[in-house]
C-alpha cells in the first residue's frame, strides 16, 4: 500500500529564515505529488503540485518542492518565512489511474514563524 | 466561481444518532471525496463518488455512507454515531481526469458528538 511520511510533526524557525518540509512516499508507480496548506479552521489549500517534467516546482506564497525520484522525497522549501505561513503543511501523493485514483495524505507538519 | 461549499459548518450531536453532512463541488468538477480529519491529524479518505456510485472506499465501517446527486452534489451519512467520530469532516471535488488533477476542498464541517 502507498504511503507518505512527513518526517516532522512541528517546525519552528525565525522570521526570515528559510525552511524546509521534509516528505517522502513509497509507491513503485509513476504518481502525482502536491502540498497543501491548512490554516485553523479552513480547508486545505493548494499550494504545489508535481505531475511531470521539471523537477523543481513553484508554487504560491513564493513556496518550491523538489522531486527526487530516487530517494521517493518530494521536499517544501522556502528561502525565507513569513508570520502568515504559520499553518499546517500536508504533502499528498495521488496514484492509480483514472476510476481508480486515491489521494493519501501524510500526517503533516505544523510550522511556526516565531518573530 | 464557487469553490466547493460544505454544510453546515458546525454539528453537536449525541452518541447514537445519525447525521448527514452536504457538499457542493467547484463548478466543473464531477468527482467528490469525503475525508475525515481528526485534531492533529491528516485527512482520511472515506470515500469517492463519480456518477452517482462510491468508486472507492476508504478503511471506514458501513456506517458512514454517502449519496451524489445527478447535479454531482453530495452527501455524507453517519449512522449511530460514536465519540470518536468527533472530526472535522473535508468534502473535495475534482474532474475525473487521468492527468493528476488537484483536489478542490472546502472549509469542512466540525462535527463534535458528546
Amino acid at each position: 500500500a502507498q504511503s507518505v511520511t512527513q518526517l516532522d510533526s512541528q517546525v519552528p524557525v525565525f522570521e526570515e529564515a528559510p525552511v524546509e518540509l521534509r516528505c517522502n512516499y513509497s509507491s513503485s508507480v509513476s504518481v502525482y505529488l502536491f502540498w497543501y496548506v491548512q490554516y485553523p479552521n479552513q480547508g486545505l489549500q493548494l499550494l504545489l503540485k508535481y505531475l511531470s517534467g521539471s523537477t523543481l516546482v513553484k508554487g504560491i506564497n513564493g513556496f518550491e518542492a523538489e522531486f527526487n525520484k530516487s530517494q521517493t522525497s518530494f521536499h517544501l522549501r522556502k528561502p525565507s518565512v513569513h508570520i502568515s505561513d504559520t499553518a499546517e503543511y500536508f504533502c499528498a501523493v495521488r496514484s492509480g489511474t483514472s476510476g481508480t485514483y486515491k489521494y493519501i495524505f501524510g500526517t503533516g507538519t505544523r510550522l511556526k514563524v516565531l518573530a | 466561481d464557487a469553490g466547493v461549499t460544505q454544510s453546515p459548518t458546525h454539528l453537536i450531536k449525541t452518541r447514537g444518532q445519525q447525521v448527514t453532512l452536504r457538499c457542493s463541488p467547484k463548478s466543473g468538477h464531477d468527482t467528490v471525496s469525503w475525508y475525515q480529519q481528526a485534531l492533529g491529524q491528516g485527512p482520511q479518505f472515506i470515500f469517492q463518488y463519480y456518477e452517482e456510485e462510491e468508486r472507492q472506499r476508504g478503511n471506514f465501517p458501513d456506517r458512514f455512507s454517502g449519496h451524489q446527486f445527478p447535479n454531482y452534489s453530495s452527501e455524507l451519512n453517519v449512522n449511530a454515531l460514536l465519540l470518536g467520530d468527533s472530526a472535522l469532516y473535508l468534502c473535495a471535488s475534482s474532474p475525473d481526469s487521468p492527468m493528476g488533477s488537484p483536489l478542490h476542498f472546502g472549509n469542512g464541517t466540525r462535527l463534535t458528538v458528546t
